[in-house]
């Protein structure tokens, strides 16, 4: 199992650009998270799916950011338009049951 | 809405000496989960308690869960420079799923 694979690695981009993450679940699980980790404000849940259904978006910061998650082995973290202060690493991570598997992240820079 | 506290933020011990962590929540939880995360890598899952007053072990770590399911403790015993790391409670109360803000592990060899 390749576990939780998320693209990019590394995203550097200018201050008004789209910036699109993604992510591929373990195959299998029902539930998929996207966290968002700074040394301010640690890791935070944005959003979580179950079955392809977003269950909470409480944690989404603004319109800028939306998630997606057309089928069970594909989702999206899209934020339009960027800016410095979403400067981040962006963890995506699934389940079923009990245990959340994270991925190895991507690290945002907005400039 | 949920909050968990989670206390120290930083410790710093000598290899062979023990650490604890504790997590402490406002409101009556359904589960707790506790994690790992290695220096630049991602949280890895240990365990989750779920009963009032349960008590797990693996190896050298003990994670104990309240009476009252309000808060919770993860104990190495004897550390390791493997342990190294940043220890993180996560909580699920009735609407939200939340992390503490994670107890940083040094150790010196």
């Amino acid at each position: 199992d390749a576990g939780v694979i998320q693209s990019p690695r590394h995203e550097v981009t200018e201050m008004g650009q789209e910036v699109t993450l993604r992510c591929k679940p373990i195959s299998g699980h029902d539930y998929l998270f996207w966290y968002r980790q700074t040394m301010m404000r640690g890791l935070e849940l944005l959003i979580y799916f179950n079955n392809n259904v977003p269950i909470d978006d409480s944690g989404m910061p603004e319109d800028r950011f939306s998630a997606k998650m057309p089928n069970a082995s594909f989702s999206t973290l899209k934020i339009q338009p960027s800016e410095p202060r979403d400067s981040a690493v962006y963890f995506c991570a699934s389940s079923f049951g009990t245990a959340s598997t994270f991925g190895s992240g991507t690290r945002l820079t907005v400039v | 809405g949920q909050q968990v506290m989670q206390i120290p933020q930083y410790q710093h011990v000598q290899e062979g000496e023990d650490f604890t962590t504790y997590c402490n929540s406002s409101t009556t939880l359904s589960n707790i989960q506790w994690y790992k995360q290695r220096p630049g890598g991602h949280p890895v899952f240990l365990i989750q308690l779920v009963k009032s007053g349960e008590v797990k072990k693996q190896k050298r770590l003990t994670f104990q869960f309240g009476e009252a399911k309000k808060n919770s403790s993860l104990h190495i015993t004897a550390t390791q420079t493997t342990d190294v790391g940043t220890y993180f409670c996560r909580i699920q109360g009735a609407q939200k799923l939340v992390f503490g803000q994670g107890t940083r592990l040094t150790i010196n060899p």
